[in-house]
């Protein structure tokens, strides 16, 4: 295993178009989490999944987003009529249910809406 | 509200001088933390997780500590390396929560 992977690692966008994002995790972890980076800002949450089910969305999350992991495995976040203010780095991580051996960071997905 | 606050914002250091980096958070209801180092770009790279129950951890040439009591959390970088330039993030998880809630970071510039 290799960690987690997400796809594409830059994407160019005109304002109001749709894109999505996958995301691969770690094998054997359950948990997956979206994460949304600003420059010279730190990591926010966005929303996780446990398995298929998605357990805590962020109001930063608004309705434009969804984010989906059929059967338990790959993630998907959508981003629908894309504005300016959505440019950023998205991040994907994963964890085990008890998170004791922490969360692995993917390389993230590099936002810009032009 | 958790909030999880690094100081400083930036350093700059010659090669080889030992550094300290802080974290603070406000709420001590602390299930983890975990500290990442993110390079211009990318995405995190974990390096060193504490559990509530621990006070320090060690790899290599980096040990992290944490005091629940204070709300502090600290990354000690010894002979520092123009590699380690990057910038640092702490996140804490809460003991009621999954998710982590992360520091601005420390941008660490280490001159040769």
């Amino acid at each position: 295993d290799t960690g987690v992977s997400q796809n594409p690692r830059h994407k160019i966008t005109k304002r109001g178009q749709n894109v999505t994002f996958r995301c691969d995790p770690i094998s054997e972890h359950n948990r997956l989490y979206w994460y949304r980076q600003t420059l010279g800002q730190g990591p926010e949450f966005l929303t996780y999944f446990q398995n298929e089910a998605q357990l805590e969305k962020s109001r930063l999350l608004s309705d434009r987003f969804s984010a989906e992991r059929p059967k338990g495995s790959f993630s998907t976040l959508e981003i629908q009529r894309t504005e300016q203010g959505d440019s950023a780095m998205y991040l994907c991580a994963s964890s085990l249910v008890d998170s004791l051996g922490g969360y692995t960071f993917g390389s993230g997905t590099r936002l810009t809406v032009v | 509200k958790q909030e999880v606050t690094q100081i400083p914002a930036a350093l700059s250091v010659p090669e080889g001088e030992n550094l300290v980096l802080n974290c603070s958070f406000t709420d001590s209801a602390i299930y983890n933390l975990q500290w990442f180092r993110q390079d211009p770009g990318k995405g995190l790279t974990s390096l060193l997780l504490i559990q509530s129950s621990q006070r320090e951890q060690t790899s290599g040439r980096l040990n992290a500590s944490l005091d629940k009591s204070s709300g502090r959390s600290t990354l000690y970088i010894a002979a520092s390396q123009p590699g380690d330039s990057a910038t640092y993030l702490c996140a804490g998880r809460m003991d009621s929560s999954y998710k982590l809630i992360f520091g601005s970071g420390t941008r660490l510039l280490v001159r040769p």
